[in-house]
């Protein structure tokens, strides 16, 4: 039962090169969520996916695109990497309406 | 756009010592949300709270969601070296999508 699996755990990437970051989730939960924590800042909302076959803007989503393959995976997608996005990545995901994220162990992703 | 502000931002405490940190906004949210992180893991749901005036055990945490739907606390009772790490408040706006902001997280340091 491993809840919310993230890969890879580390990355590090060149200026200029594009990667995809999975996160896929046996809760059967509709809702699933990418995050970034940079220090100082918290975890702020990339882009998140309501259901199946919808994705939505969250607070940051410049530079990168997602894409909800199914109910259990949610991908992020950098096209071109830049140092501003050396961060921790974190997929989440959400079952009853009002209730807890469930939030995945992270990507460490470095850009240089 | 909504903000939570937490404070304090750090703490060292004696083992055994009582804990206390709070989370305001300017906004009003549906559900408060309190989540510990641990070094290169994501955070771990704590406790919830889903209705003004709600007070909430969980072992030695306790958490309260303001009477005004502004604020939230949480208590550590007799800290242990074990509950070192960083708490982040999280609170859910919105209606039907109901998303999740983050504070800016409390780090805790207990001397033994």
């Amino acid at each position: 039962n491993a809840g919310v699996t993230q890969t890879p755990k580390f990355q590090v990437l060149k200026t200029g090169q594009s990667m995809t970051l999975q996160c896929a989730q046996d809760m059967n939960h509709n809702s699933m969520y990418w995050y970034r924590q940079d220090p100082g800042m918290g975890l702020r909302l990339i882009y998140y996916s309501a259901s199946e076959g919808t994705t939505d803007k969250g607070e940051v989503p410049n530079g990168y695109n997602v894409s909800r393959l199914n109910k259990r995976e949610f991908s992020l997608r950098l096209e071109s990497a830049a140092p501003s996005q050396t961060s921790v990545y974190f997929c989440a995901t959400r079952g009853r309406a009002q209730g807890g994220y469930t939030f995945g162990s992270g990507t460490r992703l470095t850009v240089v | 756009g909504q903000q939570l502000n937490q404070s304090p931002q750090s703490m060292f405490i004696q083992e055994g010592e009582d804990v206390s940190m709070n989370c305001t906004s300017s906004s009003i949210f549906n559900t408060w949300l309190w989540y510990k992180q641990d070094p290169g893991e994501g955070p771990v749901l704590l406790i919830a709270l889903y209705k003004a005036g709600e007070l909430t055990s969980n072992g030695r945490l306790t958490a309260q969601f303001g009477i005004t739907r502004k604020d939230s606390f949480l208590n550590i009772s007799a800290s242990i070296p074990s509950d070192v790490g960083i708490y982040f408040c999280a609170g859910i706006y919105g209606g039907s999508q109901g998303n999740l902001i983050f504070g800016k997280g409390t780090k805790l340091s207990v001397k033994p």
